[in-house]
């Protein structure tokens, strides 16, 4: 069974450009979650989404958005490129949305670099 | 403000000693916890977890504990070996609500052969 896939792999940007990053869960899976991962700082928790509808939503600019299709993948969009975006976005996904009961699965992100 | 906290931004350990890492949240809001552990250029990928109305639970070499007063876990690998260095994140979530994980900023584990 494949593992969730994140594309692409590396990206370089410049500031004030837009970006999107796409994922593919695991196969039977509805729930999408994404996190921003910079040093020092963990994983910070962007947004869910179950069923093509944002469920669940972090402290985040509005530059930040996205969306999930009726086969489950998501994308993600950030728009007005900064330097402070530079980092590495994990998406993860589940079967259910109960995180007690479904453990999330993560991809090996996508590696976003700001110029 | 963090509400998950590893203070301990490294570890170095002897292959087959014990390793512990520590972790410490203020939202007492929080009911269930997991580690994870992330290899370069990898995902995470799940370990271990906990639910609040326990204080231990184990699998194989891996141990969590948890002290609810204190708000503090830990993870216990007993025997540490060299394949378990990585870094790893505990995360902390309220179940029933937002069906989020909120993070610690990791622990880079060492297991010196």
């Amino acid at each position: 069974k494949a593992g969730v896939t994140q594309t692409p792999r590396y990206l370089i940007k410049t500031r004030g450009q837009q970006v999107t990053l796409s994922c593919s869960p695991i196969s039977g899976h509805r729930s999408v979650s994404w996190y921003q991962q910079t040093p020092g700082q963990g994983l910070q928790f962007l947004f869910e989404y179950f069923s093509e509808t944002q469920r669940n939503k972090g402290n985040f600019p509005g530059r930040f958005s996205g969306r999930q299709f009726s086969n489950s993948r998501s994308e993600m969009n950030v728009s007005t490129l900064e330097l402070g975006d530079s980092a590495l976005y994990l998406c993860a996904s589940s079967f259910g949305r109960d995180l007690a009961k479904n453990i999330q699965y993560f991809g090996a992100g996508t590696r976003l670099s700001v110029l | 403000d963090q509400q998950v906290k590893q203070n301990s931004p490294s570890l170095s350990v002897q292959e087959g000693r014990i390793s512990i890492l520590n972790c410490d949240y203020t939202n007492s809001m929080f009911d269930y916890f997991l580690w994870y552990k992330k290899y370069p250029a990898e995902g995470p990928t799940f370990l271990i977890s906990i639910s609040s109305i326990k204080d231990k639970n184990e699998d194989g070499r891996f141990t969590v504990f948890l002290n609810k007063s204190a708000k503090h876990l830990s993870l216990h690998i007993v025997p540490s070996q060299p394949g378990d260095s990585a870094v790893y994140f505990c995360a902390a979530s309220v179940s029933g609500s937002a069906r989020q994980l909120t993070f610690g900023s990791g622990t880079q584990l060492t297991v010196l052969p």
